[in-house]
C-alpha cells in the first residue's frame, strides 16, 4: 500500500500569516487532492493538483488563498496564506491507490492548523 | 452524485457484529458505493466498495439491497480499534481517479 506522509503534522500560526504544507508519496501518482477539514466537520475537498498543470479549485477555494504546487509525481505543497483563525482546520493530502480503483485513495495523516 | 444518509452515531459490543446502514434512494445504475472510515486523529482508510453485488474483504462486508437503495456495512466482529466515523460515497466509476465527496457519516463507537 502506498505511504503518504506530510509536514508538518501540527502548527500554531499568527493570523496574517502562511503556512506552506508538504505532501509526499512513496509512489508516482497523476493525480493528488487536497482537502480541508473543520473542527467537527467531515472533509471537504479543496483542489485537485495534477502534475505539470494548474491545480483546479473547488467552489469556494481560490488560488490566491490555496496555492498549489506539484513539482512532480510525488510530491506537492498547499499553502495557506494569510490566515484567520476561520482556516483553522486539519489539511490532508491523498492520491489514488495503485489499485487503479476510481475511488480508492489513500490519505496522509493530516496537518493540524491553529491560526491565532 | 447520488445523495447518501446513514445514521448520526451508533453504539456497539465488543465482539459483536456492526452494522452500519446507508442509505442511497437516488442512485443511477453506473454509481458504486464506496465505504471508507476515519479513525480519530488519522486520515480516511477506504474500506470496500459494490456495485451491486454483496461483496466481502478482510476488512468487512457490503450488503447492497436489490433495489440498490440502501446498504449495509458489516464488521463482522467489532473491535475497539473500529471506533471511527464510517462514511458511505456513492461514486459513477470512472477511468482515473476522481475527488471523493465526504458526508457527515456515522459515528461508531465499540464499547467493551
Amino acid at each position: 500500500s502506498a505511504v503518504i506522509s506530510q509536514k508538518p503534522s501540527r502548527d500554531i500560526c499568527q493570523r496574517g500569516t502562511s503556512l506552506t504544507i508538504q505532501c509526499q508519496v512513496d509512489s508516482q501518482v497523476t493525480m493528488m487532492f487536497w482537502y480541508r477539514q473543520q473542527p467537527g466537520q467531515s472533509l471537504t475537498l479543496i483542489a485537485t493538483a495534477n502534475q505539470g498543470s494548474e491545480a483546479t479549485y473547488e467552489s469556494g477555494f481560490v488560488i490566491d488563498k490555496f496555492p498549489i504546487s506539484r513539482p512532480n509525481l510525488t510530491f506537492s505543497t498547499l499553502t495557506v496564506s494569510n490566515m484567520s483563525p476561520e482556516d483553522s482546520s486539519i489539511y490532508l493530502c491523498s492520491a489514488p491507490a495503485p489499485s487503479g480503483l476510481p475511488y480508492e485513495q489513500y490519505f496522509g495523516p493530516g496537518t493540524r492548523l491553529t491560526v491565532t | 452524485d447520488a445523495k447518501t444518509t446513514q445514521p448520526t452515531s451508533m453504539d456497539c459490543a465488543e465482539g459483536r457484529a456492526a452494522n452500519l446502514p446507508c442509505n442511497h434512494s437516488t442512485i443511477s445504475g453506473n454509481e458504486y458505493v464506496y465505504w471508507y472510515r476515519q479513525i480519530h486523529s488519522q486520515g480516511p482508510q477506504y474500506i470496500i466498495h459494490g456495485l451491486k453485488n454483496n461483496e466481502t474483504n478482510e476488512m468487512a462486508s457490503l450488503i447492497i439491497t436489490e433495489d440498490r437503495k440502501s446498504s449495509t456495512l458489516i464488521l463482522p466482529h467489532a473491535t475497539l480499534r473500529d471506533t471511527a466515523v464510517y462514511y458511505c460515497i456513492v461514486k459513477v466509476s470512472s477511468g482515473s481517479a476522481r475527488q471523493l465527496t465526504f458526508g457527515s457519516g456515522t459515528q461508531l463507537t465499540v464499547l467493551p
